[in-house]
């Protein structure tokens, strides 16, 4: 098993550009999650979705888009990119969204909004 | 999910157990506590969670105090690859999985 993959690792965007973070997970886990960390912070939680289809907002939703079209998919989408968006983002995913199990998380993407 | 307090940091020598302490004086009888860590800025990784018993696996041991209120991780025996954040969070079974994270207890390992 891969876990959980995410691309790219880095990428530099311009003010108002869009682009999506991939992530992907090869143990058909029903839960999946975006995170981002801060310098200096923990993680606080953008989005997430308990299956297929079905998505929810976290802490810190405002300018990000998600959907689940697969189980084993769940893209990131900055609608048009700001300076505050500069960030590590973390995907993560869970076997079942009852909150008893553990996360997986994958290796990050490093983005810098200038 | 209740609220954790960690202390900010912590010093251990490489060999020596390490035992970081988290209260969670707000903990409710369905939450469980779970740790986590994050190693110089990778991805966090899964330690360990109980509910009120006492837990213990490859990586770490969990002691709960009787009351709920306080957490140890031990790691019985540190090295410098220990070397990290950590994170003790508290969360409600049936929590849809989210994780709220603190500021965690960044752990030295010194030779």
């Amino acid at each position: 098993n891969a876990g959980v993959t995410q691309t790219p690792k880095f990428q530099v965007l311009k003010t108002g550009q869009s682009m999506t973070l991939q992530c992907a997970q090869d143990m058909n886990h029903e839960y999946m999650s975006w995170y981002r960390q801060d310098p200096g912070m923990g993680l606080r939680l953008i989005h997430y979705s308990v299956g297929a289809g079905i998505t929810d907002q976290g802490e810190v939703p405002n300018g990000y888009n998600v959907s689940r079209s697969t189980t084993e998919d769940f893209p990131l989408r900055l609608l048009s990119a700001a300076p505050s968006q500069t960030s590590v983002y973390f995907c993560a995913s869970t076997l079942g969204a009852a909150g008893d199990s553990e996360q997986y998380f994958g290796p990050g993407t490093r983005l810098t909004v200038t | 999910d209740a609220k954790t307090t960690q202390p900010t940091s912590m010093d251990c020598a490489e060999g020596r157990a390490a035992n970081l302490p988290c209260n969670h004086s707000t903990i409710s009888g369905n939450e469980y506590v779970y740790w986590y860590r994050q190693i110089h800025s990778q991805g966090p990784q899964y330690i360990i969670h109980g509910l009120k018993n006492n837990e213990t696996n490859e990586m770490a041991s969990l002691i709960i105090t009787e009351d709920r209120k306080s957490s140890t991780l031990i790691l019985p025996h540190a090295t410098l690859r220990d070397t990290a954040v950590y994170y003790c969070i508290v969360r409600t079974r049936g929590s849809q999985g989210n994780l709220i994270f603190g500021k965690g207890t960044k752990l030295s390992v010194k030779p």
